[in-house]
């Protein structure tokens, strides 16, 4: 079965600092991967998604993911942090279901950004 | 993007009252629309399926006569909390499909007196 696990319920990084959000995924099969961002109080945006093209996914807002089969993980990274960045991030997988596919999201990664 | 919307965005009621959240796909057909819950500082869990022109499949542990779902046309589904109980206060977003991508709306908070 998919499901995906996020290492840190909190991460804080400085403003210009590098940040990096962790993702392991298990699946049976090759996964479609995305994080999404999620500002208080408002939906999910995309940020990017894997789906079994370049390993290297780059994504809105400077974010990228790399998929590493091997390691069965999808870290989320950006160069630099800004303090905009500070929201609630969720890596998920999409699993196939009766019907048809549905997503399974991570418990979630507060990320802070100090001035 | 696809775009999705919730109406309403926020609400208040009174327990043992019943609340209508709408969810609109508005620029594109969506057979099968979903349904998922948010508790304070926790992920999304996904309650339900909702297909157009079916019942809607639930997740396990989720009550299908508490949580209504109706999709009735390509572009709306609704969720009617039933009997609305303070525990069930919660943030509530749907998402559809399109494209192999699926599109969140903003989501509607719920919160029973």
């Amino acid at each position: 079965a998919q499901s995906v696990t996020q290492l840190g319920s909190h991460v804080s990084v400085s403003e210009g600092a590098l940040v990096l959000l962790r993702c392991n995924y298990s699946s049976s099969v090759p996964p479609y991967l995305f994080w999404y961002v999620q500002y208080p109080n408002q939906g999910l945006q995309l940020l990017l998604k894997y789906t079994s093209a370049a390993t290297l996914v780059k994504g809105i807002n400077g974010f990228e993911a790399e998929f590493k089969k091997s390691e069965t993980s999808f870290h989320l990274t950006k160069p630099s942090a800004h303090m905009s960045d500070a929201a609630e991030y969720f890596c998920a997988v999409t699993k196939r279901s009766t019907g048809g596919f549905k997503t399974i999201f991570g418990a979630g990664t507060r990320l802070f950004v100090k001035a | 993007g696809a775009v999705v919307s919730q109406h309403p965005s926020w609400v208040i009621c009174k327990s043992g009252t019943s609340v209508k959240i709408e969810c609109r796909s508005l620029d594109f057909q969506a057979t099968t629309m979903f349904w998922y819950r948010q508790f304070p500082k926790q992920s999304l869990m996904l309650m339900a399926t909702s297909n157009e022109g079916s019942k809607a499949t639930y997740e396990q542990g989720v009550e299908k006569d508490k949580f209504l779902i109706n999709h009735a046309s390509l572009t709306l589904s609704t969720l009617t909390v039933t009997s609305a109980h303070p525990e069930d206060s919660s943030f509530y977003i749907c998402s559809a499909r399109a494209d192999n991508e699926q599109f969140f709306g903003p989501g509607t908070r719920l919160t029973v007196l």
